[in-house]
């Protein structure tokens, strides 16, 4: 009974192909997040959707669409793939009652690699 | 907007030994503080959080973090580690109303037999 779940958990793909991660929580939060973690190991927020609804939308590219067809699930869509946005990429969730909680869960990754 | 420093890119620890990570944040009030771990290959798990109340808060696996807001300093202790123990460690903070966790860069933790 996974909370948080990715897939695919290995991503290889050609430059200029497009590709689509998705999650899923059931953990019954309302609140559901995007990182990307580089070489480094930085984390860095990408989107946030709270209720379906976008309450956060870093500098990211125009290439990077997610979309929350529902409270349970937000999916990345990546097109015109380069090489740069090799990484994991994670997705989390957290609820939010009355103001954000911050709490988040995170799920296992996804490593998109990028040739 | 919030920030957080962990000055330690890496520590080594020999097994049994303890383990102290510092982290430092920067924010105007209390901000909610959280320790993560990630193991090789896997995703992040919450060691412990930190919202109001008693500094010292106990977490999964051990660990323990301490609170000290004059300091800013939100640092994780474990007494005596373990092989398994070999994961990076994260801090985050949380605050305001912006939904964002700001994650520090990250500890690696190596543990020697």
């Amino acid at each position: 009974d996974t909370a948080v779940s990715q897939t695919p958990k290995y991503l290889v793909t050609q430059m200029g192909n497009d590709k689509s991660i998705k999650c899923e929580q059931n953990l019954g939060h309302d609140t559901m997040y995007w990182y990307k973690q580089d070489s480094k190991k930085f984390l860095k927020i990408m989107f946030s959707y709270n209720n379906k609804e976008l309450i956060i939308n870093e500098t990211v590219p125009n290439r990077f669409s997610p979309k929350s067809p529902d409270k349970a699930h937000l999916n990345l869509h990546i097109n015109s793939l380069e090489l740069g946005d090799s990484a994991v990429y994670f997705c989390a969730s957290s609820q939010a009652v009355g103001g954000p909680t911050y709490e988040q869960y995170f799920g296992p990754g996804t490593r998109l690699t990028v040739t | 907007a919030q920030s957080v420093t962990q000055p330690d890119i890496h520590i080594t620890v020999s097994e049994g030994a303890s383990l102290e990570l510092r982290c430092n944040y920067s924010y105007g009030a209390t901000p909610y503080l959280f320790w993560y771990v990630q193991s090789p290959g896997q995703g992040l798990q919450l060691l412990l959080k930190y919202f109001s109340g008693d500094t010292l808060v106990q977490g999964i696996k051990g660990f323990e973090a301490e609170f000290k807001r004059s300091q800013s300093s939100f640092n994780l202790r474990k007494p005596s580690v373990h092989w398994s123990d070999a994961a990076e460690y994260f801090c985050a903070v949380g605050a305001g109303y912006d939904y964002k966790l700001s994650f520090g860069a990250g500890t690696t933790v190596t543990v020697r037999a």
